[in-house]
């Protein structure tokens, strides 16, 4: 079990639709990121939310919004995907930004696109 | 730049120990992680290492770092068929980004019965 909640497990969405992905925390943690993983591959990051504000943003492209409605939440918001944004999406957390601090995971939502 | 490297594939017998070896090329790494993740699974971090420690041992995972040579271990120990996963070291470099992870490509271990 993960003390990061991520929904839903799955997601099979068309190049048209939006959707959101979320994720919940209620460890006190104050950074949030977000990773990209296809299959095979280590998970690349995406996003860094650090005290609710966007920290990194990794040249993902605009049709992923990220948004941290609180300390405790985190949502990725899509719009218009292409068959290659297929992939396992994990969002983690750690206690903040600083150099020592673990990044833990969820068990991620795994997106298709049609 | 950054680069972490792992072989590809580990096969090993219930109860043997299993080594799992990981390279990187950051000096300034700080810290030093190993994560499991089973099949259609996150990532479970395991255990992790300061980089002015040489070893860390916990329950059945013992980690062995060798700055000089910039290489990072994971050894099981009594490995059993649940321990099945790939596995992903990450560094945490020092620089101004703060808790960035660098991860290697990860080792899939096979523990056969």
């Amino acid at each position: 079990d993960t003390e990061v909640t991520q929904t839903p497990k799955h997601l099979v969405m068309g190049m048209t639709n939006k959707k959101s992905l979320k994720c919940e925390q209620h460890m006190g943690h104050r950074a949030m990121y977000w990773y990209k993983q296809k299959a095979k591959k280590p998970p690349e990051l995406m996003f860094v939310y650090s005290y609710e504000k966007l920290s990194i943003n990794e040249s993902v492209p605009s049709r992923f919004s990220p948004e941290c409605p609180n300390s405790s939440l985190l949502n990725l918001h899509l719009h218009a995907l292409q068959p290659e944004d297929s992939a396992l999406y994990l969002c983690a957390s750690s206690r903040s930004k600083g150099l020592n601090q673990p990044q833990h995971f969820g068990d991620g939502t795994r997106l298709s696109i049609l | 730049g950054e680069d972490v490297e792992q072989s590809l594939f580990l096969s090993v017998r219930e109860g043997d120990s299993s080594v799992i070896n990981c390279t990187y090329t950051d000096s300034s790494s700080t810290y030093l992680y190993w994560y499991k993740q089973e099949p259609g699974a996150g990532l479970q971090l395991l255990t992790y290492i300061f980089s002015n420690m040489d070893m860390k041992q916990d329950q059945r995972l013992t980690v062995l770092l060798n700055k000089k040579d910039k290489h990072l271990s994971l050894r099981i120990a009594d490995t059993q068929t649940g321990d099945s996963a790939i596995y992903f070291c990450a560094e945490s470099p020092n620089n101004n980004a703060g808790n960035m992870l660098t991860f290697g490509g990860g080792t899939r271990l096979m523990v056969k019965p």
